[in-house]
């Protein structure tokens, strides 16, 4: 089962706007990261937060952690319509090697 | 710019055919990850490599799937006897951190789209 849901699963707004994702996750994390993919395409990573960091910036992107909530949010500012694809957040956990994903929340950004 | 490669990028078979997917990693990456993405979903984890020993494999990985990655440089993924439900896209990731892969970040290939008919 996939964990890591992202809130709202579809999101749209205007060029210029801010667009807030949030993700949940249920069991302890050692780091969440998240993606971007543009349609039919791969993904691209964005940030990577470690369970002991509660923000993190990269460029118009900011990303927060609260643990005790187990949830995370990513703040895309003065989106562009170049922002339009689907976001997923990814945990890793535990001693395992692989990333579990949300099913992902798609922005679409209008000119 | 050598980023993660994907070989083929479309795949169309029938029912029952058997596949072979190619992935090349970024040089010198040692840890390479299989997953599998159905459409509207995030993707799944299938199986990791790290230099040619398979560490890590999901249940979803049934006994009609094999995953090699022969003197850990590019890697295979085979599907025998496809069914319509192998349908979907298989992203191949690479990375080379320290700490373990999911410790850093994932670098992604363009995947292969496969069409089961």
């Amino acid at each position: 089962s996939q964990q890591g849901e992202e809130d709202p699963q579809a999101l749209s707004i205007q060029e210029g706007e801010n667009a807030t994702m949030n993700c949940s996750y249920k069991t302890s994390i050692n780091n969440l990261q998240w993606y971007r993919q543009n349609s039919g395409r791969g993904l691209v990573h964005l940030i990577l937060i470690r369970s002991n960091e509660r923000e993190k910036h990269s460029g118009r992107l900011r990303v927060t952690l609260d643990t005790s909530k187990k949830s995370s949010s990513l703040l895309i500012t003065a989106s562009r319509a170049a922002d339009t694809a689907s976001y997923f957040c990814a945990k890793s956990q535990g001693g395992s090697e692989k990333l579990v994903f949300g099913k992902g929340m798609k922005l679409t950004v209008n000119p | 710019d050598t980023g993660v490669s994907q070989d083929p990028r479309h795949k169309i078979t029938k029912r029952g055919q058997n596949v072979t997917f190619r992935c090349d990693p970024i040089s010198e990456h040692n840890r390479l990850y299989w997953y599998r993405q159905t459409l509207g979903q995030g993707p799944e984890f299938l199986t990791y490599f790290q230099n040619e020993a398979q560490l890590e494999k999901s249940r979803l990985l049934s006994d009609r799937f094999s995953a090699e990655r022969p003197k850990g440089s590019f890697s295979t993924l085979e599907i025998q006897r496809t069914e319509q439900g192998d349908s979907a896209m298989y992203l191949c990731a690479s990375t080379d951190g320290p700490g373990g892969g999911s410790y850093n970040e994932q670098f992604f290939g363009p995947g292969t789209r496969l069409t089961v008919l």
